[in-house]
């Protein structure tokens, strides 16, 4: 039961150019969404996140839009660097009590010099 | 914030063994969470602890793992009579306890079931 998807495993990006990394969800009763990054041998650590009740949220170069109509949200990293080849994961949030995080299979982004 | 501690790093045991992990987390933080990873695969979600009382477990969590917050400060997972499935990444994150609080993670425990 794969409540959080990313459909695409990997992707690749030349340095300065947009990279857009999509995430769909199926529980309507995720509240909150956030987007995590992960290096090699390291912990995923917290990127950016967004409320459900907004549509959009930046950061610096990190800006994540949602579509609540379509399940759908989306990080656009602009201008792409080198430094930013790691692993994305799409998480949500469950607000049943627990907070419960429910993770994506994540997204392999590679940055081109 | 000297972030979350996980040990050991790795950990290589036989099929049948007991393994424990301990995690340390961030020292104020209230919420902690134990994920298990597997290569191609997001964290998946096993169990939560609020301070010392472990509100929700994963049917993930089969009979033979057992997770304890005994202080409401460390964490210890256990897995009793280990089998090759177990073989993953686990994964410790904590947060604070005020609302949707990002997770903080240790860089986790690499068991491997042989």
């Amino acid at each position: 039961d794969q409540q959080v998807k990313q459909n695409s495993p990997s992707l690749s990006v030349q340095e300065g150019r947009i990279s857009i990394l999509n995430c769909d969800y199926t529980n309507s009763m995720f509240d909150y969404f956030l987007w995590y990054k992960k290096y090699p041998a390291e912990g995923p650590t917290f990127l950016i996140s967004i409320s459900s009740i907004k549509d959009k949220n930046e950061d610096g170069r990190f800006t994540v839009f949602l579509n609540k109509s379509a399940k759908h949200l989306s990080l656009h990293i602009v201008p792409s660097q080198p430094g930013d080849s790691a692993v994305y994961f799409c998480a949500a949030v469950l607000n049943t009590g627990g907070f419960k995080t429910i993770f994506g299979a994540g997204t392999r982004l590679f940055v081109k010099a | 914030d000297t972030g979350v501690s996980q040990n050991p790093r790795h950990k290589i045991t036989k099929r049948g063994q007991n393994v424990t992990f301990r995690c340390d987390p961030i020292s104020e933080h209230n919420r902690l969470y134990w994920y298990r990873q597997t290569l191609g695969q997001g964290p998946e979600f096993l169990t939560y602890f609020q301070n010392e009382a472990q509100l929700e477990k994963s049917r993930l969590l089969s009979d033979r793992f057992s997770a304890e917050r005994p202080k409401g400060s460390f964490s210890t997972l256990e897995i009793q009579r280990t089998e090759q499935g177990d073989s993953a990444m686990y994964l410790c994150a904590s947060s604070r306890g005020t609302g949707h609080s990002p997770l903080h993670f240790g860089n986790g425990t690499r068991l491997t079931v042989t």
